[in-house]
């Protein structure tokens, strides 16, 4: 079965320092992985996804994502944090096993910026 | 309209209550899904539509019911809910294929059950 675990709940940065959010995966097959980010009072959206292809992959608004097989690991990145960066962040792996797209969240990393 | 709209972007309503919540998506997509999000937990699928059928019901109760009348719009039909069912439910929109194709989601609706 896929799963997806994300390591720290809370993440604190000061403004202008990078931003590491972790994020580690369970797959039995290659797995096709998503980083999704959700502002206050609003929905989900996309920042960066991996399906196989470049092992680094770059996102919106500065951030990137590595994806590291050996490590089953896909971190999320960026080397300057913004205010606006603040929110939650949800790692995401897509299931197939039941015949259709279906994707699987981790708990989410609520991201704080500080001036 | 671009992308995936909801409506009511918030509801409060009684036990007793009869509502329906309402989703649209202008992206060509014919997947949809339903997806509540409650505080301090995973967002929790909850049903899923591929070409206007019905692929996926994880368990929900049925005072909670959907509809997909055709592959742009889903409701989701609730009828004597409870408090623990308040939540931000979320609705999302993708192709329906074996790819690993990135959902769109809705802006949510914030529901509180008095």
């Amino acid at each position: 079965a896929q799963s997806v675990t994300q390591l720290d709940s809370h993440v604190s940065v000061s403004e202008g320092t990078p931003v590491l959010l972790r994020c580690n995966y369970s797959s039995s097959y290659s797995p096709s992985l998503f980083w999704y980010v959700q502002h206050p009072n609003k929905g989900l959206q996309l920042l960066l996804k991996y399906t196989s292809a470049a092992t680094l992959v770059k996102g919106i608004n500065g951030f990137e994502a590595e994806f590291k097989k050996s490590e089953t690991s896909f971190h999320l990145t960026k080397p300057s944090a913004h205010m606006s960066d603040a929110a939650e962040y949800f790692c995401v792996v897509s299931d197939l096993s039941g015949g259709y797209n279906k994707l699987i969240f981790g708990a989410g990393t609520r991201l704080a910026v500080h001036p | 309209e671009t992308g995936v709209t909801q409506t009511p972007r918030h509801l409060v309503m009684g036990m007793t209550n009869k509502k329906s919540l309402k989703c649209e998506q202008h992206l060509g997509h014919n997947a949809m899904y339903w997806y509540k999000q409650s505080a301090k937990k995973p967002l929790e699928l909850m049903f899923v539509y591929n070409f206007k059928e019905q692929t996926e019901n994880n368990s929900v109760p049925s005072r909670f019911s959907p509809e997909c009348p055709n592959s742009s719009h889903l409701f989701l039909h609730l009828h004597t809910l409870q408090p623990e069912d308040s939540a931000l439910y979320l609705c999302a929109s993708s192709q329906a294929t074996l790819n690993y194709n990135e959902q769109f989601f809705g802006p949510g609706t914030r529901l509180t059950v008095l």
